[in-house]
């Protein structure tokens, strides 16, 4: 079955420090694959999105994510974390549907 | 990026009651959209599909005669809880996805709309 699994519920990092979200898909094929973020109460923004060529794309708010075929991965990263970066974090792949990853929550210490 | 709306943001009504929540697509055209639910700290679930002008497609185990979905035109989508109970409070995501037909359009989604009821 189709599915994307974001091992990590909930992450806490320091402002200033790096972050890495990750991402697992599996797929019969290589899907799509998306990046949204969700802060609390509302819907849900795109951060980047991957359909094929170069496998490091770049999002917005600083935001890249690297898909990798052979690790069936697509994790999210940043090098400097805000405060404003806290949020639930999603990844999604679309083969025919999209399907949602479980999220991860990132909290950001000061 | 393109902007999705949803009316209300948030509703609270009486058990045994309707709620409609619309959907529009601001700036674009919509020929598919996706109604969504989500449970506290949980992710989205999709409910339904809908094309504009045609029946929504459900997913297993949403009640259609529960969820009705009606896509009337290309930038508006209606989401009608009807007879809601307390097990349908949850937040409710609709999505719009624009109408070029292309495998690679984008998916936009709208702020949500938390249902409580009581």
């Amino acid at each position: 079955a189709q599915s994307v699994t974001q091992p990590d519920i909930h992450i806490t990092v320091s402002e200033g420090a790096s972050l890495e979200l990750r991402c697992n898909y599996s797929y019969g094929a290589t899907p799509y694959l998306f990046w949204y973020v969700q802060s609390p109460g509302q819907g849900l923004q795109l951060l980047l999105k991957y359909f094929s060529g170069d496998t490091l794309v770049q999002g917005i708010k600083g935001f890249e994510a690297e898909f990798k075929r052979s690790q069936s991965s697509f994790n999210l990263r940043k090098p400097s974390v805000h405060w404003s970066d806290a949020a639930e974090y999603f990844c999604a792949a679309r083969g025919g549907k999209l399907i949602f990853g479980q999220g991860t929550e990132l909290s950001v210490k000061p | 990026g393109a902007v999705v709306s949803q009316h209300p943001s948030r509703v609270i009504c009486k058990s045994g009651t309707s709620v409609k929540i619309e959907c529009r697509s601001l700036d674009f055209q919509a020929t598919t959209m996706f109604w969504y639910r989500q449970f506290p700290k949980q992710s989205l679930m999709l409910m339904a599909t809908s094309n504009e002008g045609s029946k929504a497609t459900y997913e297993q185990g949403v009640e259609k005669d529960k969820f009705l979905i009606n896509h009337a035109s290309l930038t508006l989508s209606t989401l009608t809880v009807t007879s809601a109970h307390p097990e349908d409070s949850s937040f409710y995501i609709c999505s719009a996805r624009s109408g070029t037909g292309r495998r690679t359009d984008t998916q936009y989604f709208g702020p949500g709309t938390r249902l409580t009821v009581l």
